[in-house]
């Protein structure tokens, strides 16, 4: 089944703890993206990136970090996480070199950060 | 500056109406796509349409249509027949190149059965 997978679903971590939220697909897709979504804001896109080793801004991408070396992952990566950054997370990706196709979701990752 | 404004936060109807969910963009690109995505309680969020720029025909899918106006920045979405299933929350975007994108902050539609 074609999809994108995120985890873990949900977590809860302290102030500073450095942590990971993975992003993998099996569609060869080689746009992927990050976002985050908080209540009367939407969805901010944080980075993207146009294939193996290409990442750039979004919107809102202090405070985190992304890698891309392998097209399926797409890891979003919070090395001192604050509480601003309690959110729900989302990873998309699409077939084309750029957006412009539709985007796939990942489920979701809901982060608190006491 | 890039901007999507979904002024509707919240919207209700009763089974069987129609409505529309407005959309408004702001970009200086000539060229652009725009989108609109579902999310329902379930959380995901799903695909529903795309235009280009270039293409201000209007679209119609089943019980969905969409009103591409460029003249006044304006990328409505309308229900026909509402259902409860499509009590959901409803995201327009924009993308000027492909790689950014910007969406709107939403619109909550709940269908009263």
């Amino acid at each position: 089944e074609a999809q994108v997978t995120q985890n873990p679903r949900y977590l809860i971590t302290v102030t500073g703890k450095k942590l990971t939220v993975t992003c993998s697909q099996n569609m060869n897709h080689e746009y992927m993206s990050w976002y985050r979504q908080d209540p009367g804001l939407g969805l901010r896109q944080i980075y993207y990136s146009m294939n193996v080793e290409v990442t750039d801004k979004g919107d809102v991408p202090e405070g985190y970090k992304v890698s891309r070396k392998e097209k399926r992952n797409f890891p979003l990566i919070l090395e001192s996480p604050s509480p601003n950054q309690t959110s729900l997370y989302f990873c998309a990706s699409s077939s084309s070199g750029t957006g412009f196709e539709k985007l796939f979701f990942g489920s979701g990752t809901q982060l608190s950060v006491l | 500056a890039q901007k999507v404004t979904q002024a509707q936060t919240e919207i209700s109807v009763v089974e069987k109406e129609d409505v529309t969910l407005d959309c408004v963009y702001e970009t200086r690109d000539t060229t652009y796509y725009l989108f609109w995505y579902k999310q329902p309680p379930s959380g995901e969020l799903v695909f529903l349409i795309r235009r280009n720029s270039f293409d201000e025909q209007n679209e119609i899918s089943g019980r969905y249509s969409w009103n591409f106006q460029k003249s006044t920045s304006s990328f409505n979405f309308t229900i026909t027949a509402s259902q409860v299933v499509d009590s959901a929350v409803y995201f327009c975007a924009l993308s000027p190149t492909g790689n950014q994108f910007y969406f709107g902050t939403g619109t909550s539609l709940t269908v009263i059965p």
